[in-house]
């Protein structure tokens, strides 16, 4: 069965550096996009970014670009995002997602984790 | 970028009744040499995480109740809900998948009136 498995919840101050996880299980993980959505408390979705593990192309949203870091690693099957300086405003929950037809950039998310909340505050 | 709009922002629909969102797409997402339409609809219910509906505009997932259709071409898509039942009160989202960034709409909360 497929699977993506996201680490548990985060509690994390201003300025503070932190990287959420996601583990695709069932799946070919190495050749198929993986994205990143996030979800603000109350609010709708917003795409932030894909990553293809197989040669780590990633592709970010103008809105997240620089302010965050998609990586993955395929020897674990995990995907990562990572922030080097947290902000209150990055407040929310986040899911990872993966695209149906492998290779193909521009395709949906057929398979969605359960998502990481992460909470900043001071 | 790509900016979808949905309409309503909410609705209230009476059980066995129909429900219709719109979404409107800034730019078009019909790639025309396939004549597909880039185009995904998705529900959320509370604390749960999105889940797929239909892709390329009109073709449901397997395993989305028949209940569940959506039309439209271009930039301008609806999804139809036929005979509403109360497991279907929801948060709807279009999204495009046809240029960097795959946006989504705001979402349309639906629910039983």
């Amino acid at each position: 069965e497929e699977q993506l498995v996201q680490s548990g919840a985060e509690l994390k101050k201003p300025g503070e550096s932190l990287n959420i996880s996601c583990k695709g299980f069932g799946y070919n993980f190495r050749y198929n996009w993986i994205g990143w959505v996030r979800q603000m408390p109350g609010r709708g979705l917003e795409w932030m970014g894909l990553i293809y593990p197989d040669d780590s192309d990633a592709r970010y949203s103008p809105s997240f670009q620089g302010q965050v870091t998609i990586s993955a690693d395929q020897s674990t099957n995990t995907a990562y995002l990572h922030w080097s300086s947290l902000r209150a405003s990055d407040t929310g929950v986040y899911y990872c997602a993966k695209h149906h037809r492998g290779p193909q950039m521009s395709d949906w998310f057929d398979l969605w984790g359960q998502g990481t909340p992460v909470t900043v505050s001071s | 970028d790509t900016v979808m709009t949905q309409s309503p922002d909410s609705l209230a629909v009476s059980l066995g009744e129909r429900a219709t969102i719109n979404c409107k797409a800034s730019q078009s997402v019909l790639y025309s040499p396939s004549n597909m339409n880039y185009l995904a609809w998705y529900q959320q219910k509370p604390g749960q995480p999105p889940k797929l509906l239909i892709y390329w505009a009109s073709t449901r997932e397997s395993g989305v109740p028949d209940r569940f259709s959506g039309s439209g071409s271009g930039t301008d898509f609806t999804l139809t809900i036929g005979n509403l039942q109360t497991e279907d009160v929801a948060v709807y989202y279009c999204q495009q998948y046809f240029t960097i960034p795959h946006s989504f709409g705001q979402g349309t909360k639906l629910e039983i009136k």
